[in-house]
């Protein structure tokens, strides 16, 4: 079965620091790789995906890149963090048959 | 453009009780469906993965339902339990998409002891 491993679960950073978010996918291969963003008590913002190695596709214009070196390695990036950038990011993945997510990270930009 | 739909947006029980959850979508083409429940703070856990091709699914104390014809999933949980205390989701692949999800916003579900 698929496992998505996510890291750190919580992170304080002031603002103007940079972010590097990584997850890694266990258990398939050439999934399709997604990173969410869900504010307290609020649904699912999509951010990013991937099909594929170096095929990123943006979902929403913001500080934040994504990158995919590797089949099973997805990337969460900033230069600068805003204090908008706070919240609960989640990675997830799969394809054909369900997606698996990982267990989150609580971002707090201060 | 496909909608997904859940109605309630929130359901209070008392503990014991049968109950179903409603995931409405306005385009039948779809690849699969899959319900997933959050608890607050966490991440999201499959709970079950519904395939164009069939009709229900079945894990523990849950049943989910597909009719494409009419657009609806059901998520059916037995004999609720207070830890099955959470926000439930439903999402849909659409057919002629490889990375679509279409979310729900979920029905937020508390058993009450």
């Amino acid at each position: 079965s698929q496992t998505i491993h996510q890291w750190p679960a919580t992170l304080v950073q002031p603002v103007g620091s940079p972010l590097s978010l990584e997850c890694t996918v266990e258990g398939t291969s050439n999934p399709n790789l997604y990173w969410y963003r869900q504010a307290a008590g609020r649904g699912l913002q999509l951010l990013f995906y991937s099909v594929g190695i170096g095929q990123i596709s943006s979902e929403v214009p913001q500080n934040l890149s994504a990158s995919r070196p590797q089949d099973r390695q997805f990337i969460l990036s900033s230069k600068k963090l805003l204090l908008s950038d706070s919240g609960f990011y989640l990675c997830a993945g799969g394809r054909d048959f369900g997606y698996t997510f990982g267990s989150g990270t609580r971002l707090t930009v201060v | 453009k496909q909608e997904v739909t859940q109605i309630p947006a929130a359901l209070s029980v008392p503990e014991g009780e049968n109950l179903v959850l409603n995931c409405s979508f306005t385009d039948s083409a779809i690849y699969n469906l899959q319900w997933f429940r959050q608890d607050p703070g966490k991440g999201l856990t499959s709970l079950l993965l519904i395939q164009s091709s069939q009709r229900e699914q079945t894990s523990g104390r849950l049943n989910a339902s597909l009719d494409k014809s009419s657009g609806r999933s059901t998520l059916y949980i037995a004999a609720s339990q207070p830890g099955d205390s959470a926000t439930y989701l439903c999402a849909v692949r659409p057919w002629d998409s490889n990375y679509q999800l279409i979310w729900g916003a979920g029905t937020k579900l508390i058993i009450k002891p």
